[in-house]
């Protein structure tokens, strides 16, 4: 069965630590792994991740791929209490129809506190 | 750019009534579009995928039935839960996908109560 795993469920730091938020899957016909975050409603798209080893950066926030091992890392460094928020990890799979459907982890909380 | 919006983003109903939830892309025509359960604490999970003109493709264990899908143009999907039962309390969110990338945009969702 495909499933998406993140560590930890929940993090409390204070605002300039840095954090490193894991992803792991077992996916049949893997086609991409991508990140959200998720405040008070919608997942907002943060990086999507086809290649090992290549890293995608955004300000702060920084992601790659290990395809060989199964797993993906979120970094973000001198957190803000702003980037409190769930983060969700979702990794896209071929079906036998050639669309695609994104299996999602768990999530993990992430509370930065003043 | 890629904004979905989705209406109402609440509604409380009562027992044995239908609930209908739009789904509209704003800025990009979707020709796919997908419909997420989420409950408390817990991550999304896929509903159906839905293309533009054509009928939706439901998950293992939803009922097609329950919920229907339409998707009517490419920038409108709708998802009606029929004879809704307290169950079926749930925040309901949709996605919409340019089709250039395996990006998903996400709506506001839809917290639905059913009394």
């Amino acid at each position: 069965e495909d499933k998406v795993v993140q560590s930890p469920l929940s993090l409390v730091v204070h605002e300039g630590d840095t954090v490193t938020l894991n992803c792991s899957y077992e996916v049949t016909n893997f086609r991409s792994l991508l990140w959200y975050k998720q405040e008070k409603k919608a997942p907002t798209f943060l990086f999507m991740l086809t290649s090992s080893g290549i890293e995608k950066k955004s300000g702060r926030l920084s992601s790659i791929l290990d395809k060989k091992e199964l797993f993906s890392i979120l970094n973000i460094t001198a957190t803000q209490t702003g980037d409190s928020a769930i983060y969700l990890c979702a990794v896209a799979n071929y079906r036998m129809d050639s669309s695609y459907k994104l299996i999602f982890g768990s999530g993990t909380r992430l509370l930065v506190r003043p | 750019g890629a904004v979905v919006s989705q209406h109402p983003s609440w509604v409380i109903c009562k027992s044995g009534t239908s609930v209908k939830i739009e789904c509209r892309s704003l800025d990009f025509q979707a020709t796919t579009m997908f419909w997420y359960r989420q409950f408390p604490k817990q991550s999304l999970m896929l509903m159906a995928t839905s293309n533009e003109g054509s009928k939706a493709t439901y998950e293992q264990g939803v009922e097609k039935d329950k919920f229907l899908i339409n998707h009517a143009s490419l920038t409108l999907s709708t998802l009606t839960v029929t004879s809704a039962h307290p169950e079926d309390s749930s925040f309901y969110i949709c996605s919409a996908e340019t089709g250039h990338t395996d990006t998903q945009y996400f709506g506001p969702g839809t917290r639905l109560t059913v009394l």
